[in-house]
């Protein structure tokens, strides 16, 4: 089956640093992976639909320059959350578009982020 | 607008039936997902309905009626560890996710 690993699973830092998050399909190439904030209690929330080898677009209300995202080749994606502040502390998952499975999209175990 | 409409939470007792309703209303329609997440853990796929009608799969089944705009996941004999939350998505014409907020189900013993 489709796998998606994200890494790290949690980090904790200190606000006004940068952390970037990767997320990787394994086993197959994917297009298009997009990138979900998790706050308690809610649902998802799509920050960015990212496409390989072009600028990803974000869903309105998602500063760009605050959560840069890169999707260099068809099984890597990553998010840097720059200037973090506590506020930015939340679930981050990935998902991604398998070329094969065209409606499915299939999810990375999340990344918790604490910004101190 | 777009809209997706489920329960915030169901209680069910173990080894009993439960069904989980969806509305939604979205532009376009290319199906709809059911996803389980357990609290602190990323979704993980239930099904995928894009014609009318009941999916079997185990213990859990979708329906789907694309003239009403409504699904339900329906869970039978079920188990404590199905306690989770249950996430209806409707892929719009631009083949995005939209998220319902999920329902809450609690599994009592």
């Amino acid at each position: 089956g489709a796998v998606v690993s994200q890494h790290p699973s949690w980090v904790i830092c200190k606000s006004g640093t940068s952390v970037k998050i990767e997320c990787r399909s394994l086993d197959f190439q994917a297009t298009t992976m997009f990138w979900y904030r998790q706050f308690p209690k809610q649902s998802l929330m799509l920050m960015a639909t990212s496409n390989e080898g072009s600028k990803a677009t974000y869903e309105q209300g998602v500063e760009k320059d605050k959560f840069l995202i890169n999707h260099a080749s068809l099984t890597l994606s990553t998010l840097t959350v720059t200037s973090a502040h506590p506020e930015d502390s939340s679930f981050y998952i990935c998902s991604a578009k398998d070329l094969a499975e065209y409606n499915e999209q299939f999810f990375g175990p999340g990344t918790r982020l604490t910004v101190l | 607008g777009q809209n997706i409409d489920q329960p915030t939470e169901m209680t069910a007792t173990e080894g009993a039936i439960v069904q989980i309703n969806c509305t939604y209303q979205t532009s376009g329609f290319n199906g709809l997902f059911w996803y389980q997440q357990h609290a602190g853990e990323a979704p993980t796929f239930l099904s995928y309905n894009v014609l009318d009608g009941l999916e079997e799969k185990g213990r859990f089944s979708s329906f789907l009626s694309r003239s009403k705009g409504y699904s339900y996941l329906l869970l039978k004999e079920l188990q404590m560890k199905d306690s989770a939350s249950y996430l209806c998505a409707s892929l719009d014409s631009n083949y995005q996710l939209i998220w319902g907020a999920g329902t809450k189900l609690i599994i009592k013993p």
